[in-house]
């Protein structure tokens, strides 16, 4: 089975322009989930999507946003980028079990640079 | 609200034993801890999960008390290859779902 892709691998911005990543999960999994990676917060969960169906979000202000489509294809798009919006954004896909039976598959990630 | 601390880092030598402890002392009932090994330019992958007691698979053991406020991944004999990043993750039931911990940087020594 091919793992979690994700695209772009890296990607320069500058501030207040807006970016999609695109994220394609494992064959047969439902479930995808986004996280932003930073050296000073580190892991921090974005959102869930299940069957095109945000079932979960974190603590993330509205600039962030996602989707997901019938294939399990899932983007996140950010708008008006800041500074701090630099980071490493990493998708992870599972078959979204109830009851944290799910063991979550993440992909390479996307870097992210915002100037 | 789950909080998760870890230990920012260990060195251990090859041929022992790691044992890592992850904090969560707002763990709700149902929730599930996940533990999770990063290298460099690469994603998390999973290494075990557990909710209470003791769980074993080939790579890993996972410690867990009675009353769920720790979690203890233990890592038999490591080697050289096991140097890496290793997050503990709460699945919470509540708010903000998936929360991680700070991070433990095992650094493992000749």
């Amino acid at each position: 089975k091919a793992g979690v892709t994700q695209t772009p691998r890296y990607l320069i911005k500058t501030r207040g322009q807006q970016v999609t990543l695109s994220c394609s999960p494992i064959s047969g999994h439902r479930s995808v989930s986004w996280y932003q990676q930073t050296p000073g917060q580190g892991l921090q969960f974005l959102f869930e999507y299940f069957s095109e169906t945000q079932r979960n979000k974190g603590n993330f202000p509205g600039r962030f946003s996602g989707r997901q489509f019938s294939n399990s294809r899932s983007e996140m798009n950010v708008s008006t980028l800041e500074l701090g919006d630099s980071a490493l954004y990493l998708c992870a896909s599972s078959e979204g079990l109830a009851g944290g039976l799910s063991e979550q598959f993440f992909g390479p990630g996307t870097r992210l640079t915002v100037l | 609200l789950a909080k998760t601390t870890q230990p920012i880092s260990m060195d251990s030598y090859e041929g022992q034993e790691v044992n890592i402890t992850c904090s969560h002392n707002n763990i709700a009932t149902n929730d599930y801890i996940t533990w999770y090994q990063q290298f460099p330019s690469q994603g998390p992958r999973f290494i075990i999960q557990g909710y209470k007691t003791k769980v074993t698979n080939e790579v890993a053991s996972l410690f867990i008390p009675a009353d769920r406020k720790s979690s203890t991944l233990s890592l038999p004999r490591v080697s050289l290859s096991d140097t890496a990043v290793y997050y503990c993750l709460v699945d919470t039931s509540g708010t903000y779902k998936y929360i991680f911990g700070t991070g433990t940087r095992l650094k493992v020594l000749a």
